[in-house]
């Protein structure tokens, strides 16, 4: 079982709906990722979060760090929002960081004008 | 502001030919790393370095060498490349304090490897 899971994987979406793409993840986390890719692009970080809410423009983030459940919402989407979205987080496992970034797959996000 | 700047872009090389992918930013960050990302792999760390001076393996070290070159600067050599090495590879930073991985992440633009 991967210790970070991302659903859905493909989501398809008409232009101005409300999108939500969630990530789960199996133990302790020290923080939080949200990156958005687009195709043949680079990265790009959204959202760092350890807890509670952030909202950058139409963009959401929230966590539940006692769920270990995290959701990034799009608001009024557009076809410029196509793209990969990816969570990734910082685990911590006896108390201890690992230090190290596990990333979940990926969800390919499409909106259709 | 330039961010993370890695290059080259695109490089085509032969089995068993050395290249090395440079990497720097300019955000005076301490940790710095290397991924790479092939389909249906998503991101895998191959080097990070936490400090100017320090660099550990991450998953998939193998066939990798890196250098941090001081705090600006980290870069990664591949000695005799083989196609498994096929890939994009990512440069990324982060100027976290307590550790690695505790910042927001700064990615460079990409650099896409064919090893034939």
């Amino acid at each position: 079982k991967n210790e970070v899971e991302q659903s859905p994987q493909n989501l398809t979406a008409q232009e101005g709906e409300f999108i939500t793409i969630n990530c789960s993840y199996s133990v302790g986390i020290s923080a939080l990722h949200w990156l958005q890719q687009h195709p043949g692009g680079g990265i790009v970080s959204l959202f760092m979060l350890s807890s509670g809410k952030k909202k950058h423009g139409r963009l959401i983030a929230t966590i539940n760090i006692q769920e270990k459940h995290s959701s990034l919402h799009i608001t009024a989407s557009h076809p410029r929002d196509s793209a990969v979205y990816i969570c990734a987080v910082s685990l911590i496992a006896g108390g201890t960081s690992y230090g190290k970034l596990t990333f979940g797959q990926g969800t390919i996000l499409t909106v259709h004008p | 502001n330039a961010g993370v700047t890695q290059t080259p872009k695109f490089q085509v090389l032969k089995t068993g030919q050395s290249m090395t992918l440079q990497c720097a930013q300019d955000m005076n960050h301490n940790s710095m790393y290397w991924y790479r990302q092939d389909p249906g792999m998503g991101l895998r760390l191959i080097y990070y370095s936490a400090s100017e001076g320090t660099t550990d393996k991450g998953e998939v070290p193998n066939g990798y060498n890196v250098s941090r070159l001081n705090k600006r600067e980290f870069s990664l050599r591949l000695e005799s490349a083989a196609p498994s090495q096929t890939s994009v590879y990512f440069c990324a930073s982060s100027g976290g304090l307590a550790g690695f991985h505790t910042g927001e992440l700064f990615f460079g633009e990409g650099s896409r490897l064919t090893v034939l």
